[in-house]
């Protein structure tokens, strides 16, 4: 079946390092990604919509500077966590929705977990 | 807009017992798919259902069923015969068919605790 990576699974760094996170799709081409963020105990929110070739959209209350979104070819997203500070630390997780099969589900992957120290 | 409410937020069962997740949902949409999503600490999302809102008969995937009912804008799902690995946090998640891209709304999650 169809499968999304996505990487690292953890990551633990200083405040004000900034992190990438990938989320690629293995074997299928993916127009959009989405990328949710969850706090501990609470849940997914989303974050924005990535397409491919285009500027992600946002959603209400996520800052675009703060969390720069690039969707440069049909299998891969990156997240960047710029200049990362305590209250950035959560859980990522991806989602990753096939071309042309707008009647699936989505793909999610398995989630990074950022710590900011 | 679209709304998603669990309002069980824990519960805590002993193994071999039944449980039902409650899920309610809103929506301006005709059209519209309703999802469960399982997720164990480990933190992955594990999908486990899709019904679209034409499709109102009721599913039954071994120990786990699901009951949707548009006239009340629920989906809830059982899990009967419960056991100690279906401790997790349980998502319903709503997905209007005319939305870009096909977002997921999910609710607040319900964590479900199997004691042996």
């Amino acid at each position: 079946g169809a499968v999304v990576s996505q990487h690292p699974s953890r990551v633990i760094c200083k405040s004000g390092t900034s992190v990438k996170i990938e989320c690629r799709s293995l074997d299928f081409q993916a127009t959009t990604m989405f990328w949710y963020r969850q706090f501990p105990k609470k849940s997914l929110m989303l974050m924005a919509t990535s397409n491919e070739g285009s500027k992600a959209t946002y959603e209400q209350g996520v800052e675009k500077d703060k969390f720069l979104i690039n969707h440069a070819s049909l299998t891969l997203s990156t997240l960047t966590v710029t200049s990362a500070h305590p209250e950035d630390s959560s859980f990522y997780i991806c989602s990753a929705r096939s071309r042309g099969r707008s009647n699936q589900p989505q793909h999610f992957g398995d989630g990074t977990r950022l710590s900011i120290l | 807009a679209q709304k998603v409410t669990q309002a069980q937020t824990e519960i805590s069962v002993v193994e071999k017992e039944d449980v039902t997740l409650d899920c309610v949902y809103e929506t301006r949409d005709t059209t519209y798919y309703l999802f469960w999503y399982k997720q164990p600490p480990s933190g992955e999302l594990v999908f486990l259902i899709r019904r679209n809102s034409f499709d109102e008969q009721n599913e039954i995937s071994g120990r786990y069923s699901w009951n949707f009912q548009k006239s009340t804008s629920s989906f809830n799902f059982t899990i009967t015969a419960s056991q100690v690995v279906d401790s997790a946090v349980y998502f319903c998640a709503l997905s209007e068919f005319g939305n870009a891209g096909n977002m997921l709304t999910f609710g607040g999650g319900t964590r479900l605790m199997v004691k042996p």
